[in-house]
């Protein structure tokens, strides 16, 4: 069974540009999850989608950033326009109603 | 806010010893759980060890167990007989029960090298 998968696995980026990360979540997990972890600083939650709807959105650090799971399956973060503070690993994660989370091995993001 | 904490950002261990990783936590909460994650390098961080807050007993799995002190907000990992395969980050991660499922507080970590 395939386990969770983000593209791209490295993305550099200019200050002003867009970037879209992707999340294949494990089939058939309702719950997918965001997170971000700055350089020496913890990881945190930014969102969580139940099938197709957010259900928590209360990380999301501004409107800047834009996550969708059109059809309940992979989802996508979009930020744009970044900025140099952007830089960092989003990690994805998705459960089947379990505590236990499967994490993805996240996408790091840097912003020149 | 709830906190979690990591005091030792790199740790080393000789193969086959034991190593006791730190994590503190702290909630006004008094239903939660606690969690070990492990992320070897390059790849996806996995599960190692739950602990749920109402029970007395410190959690096991295999090499893997905790020291839970609740009054003291202290959860420990140790790992005994270690193995290469343990090089790892190790984050600690508390999460309210009843409250946003994933919502997890995460500590920064801690850079375990196993030596042979």
């Amino acid at each position: 069974e395939a386990g969770v998968t983000q593209f791209p696995s490295h993305s550099v980026i200019e200050k002003g540009q867009t970037v879209t990360l992707r999340c294949d979540p494990i089939s058939g997990h309702d719950n997918l999850y965001w997170y971000r972890r700055v350089m020496g600083k913890e990881i945190k939650f930014l969102l969580h989608f139940v099938k197709e709807s957010k259900q928590d959105e209360s990380g999301m650090p501004n409107n800047r950033f834009l996550a969708e799971r059109t059809g309940g399956t992979y989802s996508t973060l979009k930020v744009q326009p970044a900025e140099l503070e952007d830089s960092g690993v989003y990690f994805c994660a998705s459960s089947h109603g379990s505590l236990e989370l499967f994490f993805g091995e996240g996408s790091r993001l840097t912003v020149l | 806010a709830q906190t979690v904490t990591q005091s030792q950002p790199e740790m080393s261990v000789q193969e086959a010893e034991t190593v006791t990783l730190s994590c503190t936590y702290d909630t006004s909460e008094n239903n939660y759980y606690l969690f070990w994650y492990k992320q070897p390098p390059s790849r996806q961080m996995i599960l190692v060890i739950r602990q749920e807050a109402y029970k007395q007993q410190n959690a096991t799995e295999n090499r893997f167990s905790v020291n839970f002190q609740k009054a003291a907000k202290s959860f420990s990992l140790k790992i005994s007989d270690s193995q290469l395969g343990d090089t790892a980050m190790y984050f600690c991660a508390s999460l309210n029960y009843g409250g946003s499922q994933g919502n997890l507080i995460f500590g920064k970590g801690t850079k375990l090298s196993v030596k042979p």
